[in-house]
């Protein structure tokens, strides 16, 4: 089936930094790919829409600024979660929606620490 | 817009024995419905997806849920489940945009613990 690949899964990092988080689809191209956050023990928040060569759209609340989305290509889309602070560490969970199908592909998602 | 209720946050069930979790849903227009299951720090699986058609939907791990556009309800059902049944079942909601899905809404989320 197809597969959604994020990386890295785990990552620490101190207070002030920037973290980049990758989504890739291994085998077919997404135009449209989405962004959540997942707190403990909670749902998966909707973060943005990113679409392949625009840019992308932030869902009510989301910081635009803070959590800047890149998606340059087919394969491809990355959340950089610019000057983290510790209440930015969550769990970050991609979808990628295959070209043809339309059908929607997670990614095992991404576990971010800011200390 | 869409939302997702998922009345309840916590199911305990014994092996064997049958379980429904519920959800319903809200939409001004026709929607793709899902249910998701979570096991702990993994991401998400798909275990079944209404799209069209037939409203009785069977899924993977013997999972099946009914689409009653009446009750606005998809409550997902298995007849006897299983300690590796144990997880967090997501409900989701997909407005049915101009190429097939639009954005993925998700309900809070039902923990299902199987107990021996």
């Amino acid at each position: 089936g197809a597969v959604v690949s994020q990386h890295p899964s785990r990552v620490i990092c101190k207070s002030g930094t920037s973290v980049k988080i990758e989504c890739r689809s291994l085998d077919f191209q997404a135009t449209t790919m989405f962004w959540y956050r997942q707190f403990p023990k909670q749902s998966l928040m909707l973060m943005a829409t990113s679409n392949e060569g625009s840019k992308a759209t932030y869902e009510q609340g989301v910081e635009k600024d803070k959590f800047l989305i890149n998606h340059a290509s087919l394969t491809l889309s990355t959340l950089t979660v610019t000057s983290a602070h510790p209440e930015d560490s969550s769990f970050y969970i991609c979808s990628a929606r295959a070209e043809y199908t339309g059908e929607l592909f997670f990614g095992e998602g991404s576990r971010l620490t800011v200390l | 817009a869409q939302s997702v209720t998922q009345l309840d946050s916590q199911v305990p069930v014994f092996e064997e024995a049958p379980v429904e979790l519920r959800c319903n849903y809200s939409s001004s227009v026709s929607v793709y419905l899902f249910w998701y299951v979570q096991y702990p720090n993994q991401g998400l699986q798909l275990l079944l997806k209404y799209l069209s058609g037939s409203t009785l939907v069977k899924g993977i791990n013997g999972f099946e849920a009914e689409f009653n556009k009446s009750q606005t309800s998809f409550h997902l059902r298995k007849p006897s489940v299983h300690i590796s049944d144990t997880a967090e079942y997501f409900c989701a909601v997909s407005d049915q945009g101009e190429t097939s899905y639009d954005k993925v809404i998700f309900g809070p989320g039902t923990s299902l613990s199987v107990i021996p």
